[in-house]
């Protein structure tokens, strides 16, 4: 597609329900990243993807949160058993990847607003 | 975690006036980036700038880079208020795994 495409744009779920949101990267887009965004806050990383390297998980805040890429496209990510401090907006990206020659930044998406309640 | 910090965390200006912000990290780079963003959805790429690099334009964008002190600024000339958002610098470690780590954003406010 012509950009990142996430859903839902939005999601309310009850507390301890399991929740996945879903992340279509630009095509040939071989790197996807997942951000988690508070209210007011900055962006904080939670995993990123490059091609078929073994996914870095440093930014996922607890063994609640996994995610997963299928195929080298779509990713989703999944938070188990979620609290209200999990309420958030969650934003995916892609880019080409590994350091190329160009001018060359992440393409984000519109992101999905999680509300445990 | 965060990268570094930024400054101011809130701008109020007048159309037509000079923006300066400015962004602060830790560790050596790669590049740093620099992202708008409107009403706390998605962001949107500006500049890159290199660790080699000085300083690059874009438009009514200029973008500096001082490693020695591990600084950046990002100025937005004649601002118009269509240029209110927030504003997040992010930077590539110089392991250049990829990974972007972001700033805390500073909030310009552009005032007609």
């Amino acid at each position: 597609g012509a950009g990142v495409s996430q859903s839902p744009s939005n999601k309310v779920t009850e507390k301890g329900k399991d929740v996945e949101l879903r992340c279509d990267p630009i095509s040939g887009h071989t790197a996807l990243y997942w951000y988690r965004q508070s209210l007011g806050q900055g962006l904080e990383f939670l995993i990123y993807f490059q091609g078929n390297s073994a996914p870095d998980k440093s930014g996922l805040p607890s063994d609640r949160f996994s995610a997963e890429r299928t195929g080298g496209s779509v990713s989703t990510l999944t938070i188990q058993r979620t609290q209200q401090e999990d309420s958030a907006v969650y934003l995916c990206a892609s880019s080409l990847g590994m350091f190329l020659q160009g001018n060359y930044g992440y393409t984000f998406g519109s992101g999905t607003r999680l509300t445990v309640v | 975690s965060q990268q570094g910090e930024e400054d101011p965390q809130a701008l109020s200006i007048q159309e037509g006036e000079n923006a300066t912000m400015n962004c602060s990290y830790k560790t050596s780079i790669n590049n740093l980036q620099w992202y708008r963003q409107n009403s706390g959805r998605g962001l949107v790429h500006l500049i890159l700038i290199r660790s080699n690099e000085r300083e690059k334009h874009s438009g009514r964008l200029r973008v500096t880079l001082d490693t020695s002190k591990k600084s950046s600024s990002l100025l937005i000339t004649a601002s118009r208020a269509a240029d209110t958002a927030s504003y997040f610098c992010a930077t590539v470690g110089s392991s250049n795994t990829g990974k972007l780590i972001f700033g805390q954003g500073t909030t310009l406010q552009v005032k007609p």
